[in-house]
């Protein structure tokens, strides 16, 4: 059983705060690491794709560093936003049980919710 | 990024219907097209994929026989439950990737399914 564990669950920061979160994955068997950002009542939107150890992505205020050795990728949010409130997924890339391009596929934790008040 | 509509959004029908709801890529070719199921407090997991023009791979305990997938283009796959069950409520994601199986995939924002 391949285990993501993301946490915390939920948190609610203040405008203007920084926060970070973790993502724990297998680390064998490391491909790339994915981070969503998925507000209510739409798409999940794609952040990050993570392949190198020590790699450090950034996207605005938001940044992500990635430890495949240990298993585990934090999200980082600058200045939190009312607007950054969100659902953030991470998602471990691997090869499936069966061969194709399909068999490269994502396995999802349950998500960090992220509330910021204004 | 690209876009991808899925419909219909939310569908309430009666037990023993079926549903059938629609993935769309709009703007990109989609070689492989997810389908994910999510309960409440649960993650995504994943039902199936599938490849254009080639039979749908499910994933372990998923029925094949109740979940149809169709990916008859590169830019439509559609997903039939067949005699909804109240078990059967949940909510119901796609998601659709190019080419690169390393690439990102771009996902529909989702159907919320409740058999009554």
């Amino acid at each position: 059983i391949l285990n993501v564990e993301q946490s915390p669950q939920s948190l609610h920061v203040q405008e203007g705060d920084s926060t970070n979160f973790t993502c724990s994955f297998p680390s064998s068997n490391f491909y790339a690491l994915h981070w969503y950002r998925w507000e209510t009542a739409k798409s999940p939107e794609a952040l990050f794709v993570m392949t190198l150890n020590g790699d450090e992505k950034k996207k605005g205020r938001i940044s992500a560093t990635l430890n495949t050795k240990e298993g585990y990728s934090y999200l980082y949010i600058k200045g939190s936003q009312p607007e950054d409130s969100a659902t953030y997924l991470c998602a471990f890339f691997r090869i499936g049980h069966y061969s194709g391009a399909g068999s490269y596929q994502l396995t999802f934790g349950k998500g960090t919710k992220l509330s910021v008040i204004p | 990024g690209a876009v991808v509509s899925q419909h219909p959004s939310r569908v309430i029908c009666k037990s023993g219907t079926s549903v059938k709801i629609e993935c769309r890529s709009l703007d990109f070719q989609a070689t492989t097209m997810f389908w994910y199921r999510q309960f409440p407090k649960q993650s995504l997991m994943l039902m199936a994929t599938s490849n254009e023009g080639s039979k749908a791979t499910y994933e372990q305990g998923v029925e094949k026989d109740k979940f149809l997938i169709n990916h008859a283009s590169l830019t439509l796959s559609t997903l039939t439950v067949t005699s909804a069950h109240p078990e059967d409520s949940s909510f119901y994601i796609c998601s659709a990737r190019g080419l690169a199986v390393y690439n990102e995939q771009f996902f529909g924002p989702g159907t919320r399914l409740t058999v009554l």
